[in-house]
């Protein structure tokens, strides 16, 4: 079936610093893919859709300066928190959706974030 | 707007006994529904999906749900509850096209008691 793979799974990183995540679909191309952030015991909160080969699509209120998306190819998209601060610690999931298939979405594993 | 409510951040059940969660959603147009399980600190595993084919639809683990368009909720059931299906639950909705984005629902905490 088809599978994310999402890179680090934890990291931790000083505040100032940037950090990026990784998200690979690995048999399967995906024109689009998706950033959520979870804050403990809540729910995702979608922060942008990435289209590869395009800008990405913010959702109201997430900073674009600050978390880049960058989507090269149909197989990765990056996500670069820059300059984090402690509050931007937090769970982050990437999503990608098959080109052509049948509507599901396939997640990655998550990378747990904590700026110090 | 479109959206989805999951009804009870937190459930408790028994072992063996039935297990339902409840999903309520608003749109305009025909939605995709899904079931997602997460387990703490991992990504979230599909159970299920309803995309305008059989309105009942069964899942991974023994779970199903089904869409039900005149009360706009789409709950996930399971007869028997394992030990193992403790873990939150989202419920989410996407509303057609290629690259539309999937919204969730809040979560809901099944706890299962030996």
């Amino acid at each position: 079936g088809a599978v994310v793979s999402q890179h680090p799974s934890r990291v931790i990183c000083k505040s100032g610093t940037s950090v990026k995540i990784e998200c690979r679909s690995l048999d399967f191309q995906a024109t689009t893919m998706f950033w959520y952030r979870q804050f403990p015991k809540q729910s995702l909160m979608l922060m942008a859709t990435s289209n590869e080969g395009s800008k990405a699509t913010y959702e109201q209120g997430v900073e674009k300066d600050k978390f880049l998306i960058n989507h090269a190819s149909l197989t990765l998209s990056t996500l670069t928190v820059t300059s984090a601060h402690p509050e931007d610690s937090s769970f982050y999931i990437c999503s990608a959706r098959e080109i052509g298939g049948d509507y599901g979405y396939t997640f990655g594993s998550g990378t747990r974030l904590t700026v110090v | 707007a479109q959206s989805v409510t999951q009804l009870g951040s937190h459930v408790s059940v028994s072992e063996g006994a039935l297990v339902l969660l409840r999903c309520n959603y608003s749109s305009s147009v025909p939605p995709y529904l899904f079931w997602y399980v997460q387990y703490p600190n991992q990504g979230l595993q599909l159970l299920l999906k309803y995309t305008s084919a059989a309105t009942l639809v069964k899942g991974i683990n023994g779970f199903e749900a089904e869409f039900k368009k005149s009360e706009t909720s789409f709950h996930l059931t399971k007869p028997s509850a394992h030990m193992s299906d403790a873990a939150e639950y989202f419920c989410a909705v996407s509303f057609g096209g290629a690259t539309n984005k999937l919204i969730f629902g809040t979560g809901t905490l099944l706890a299962v008691q030996p």
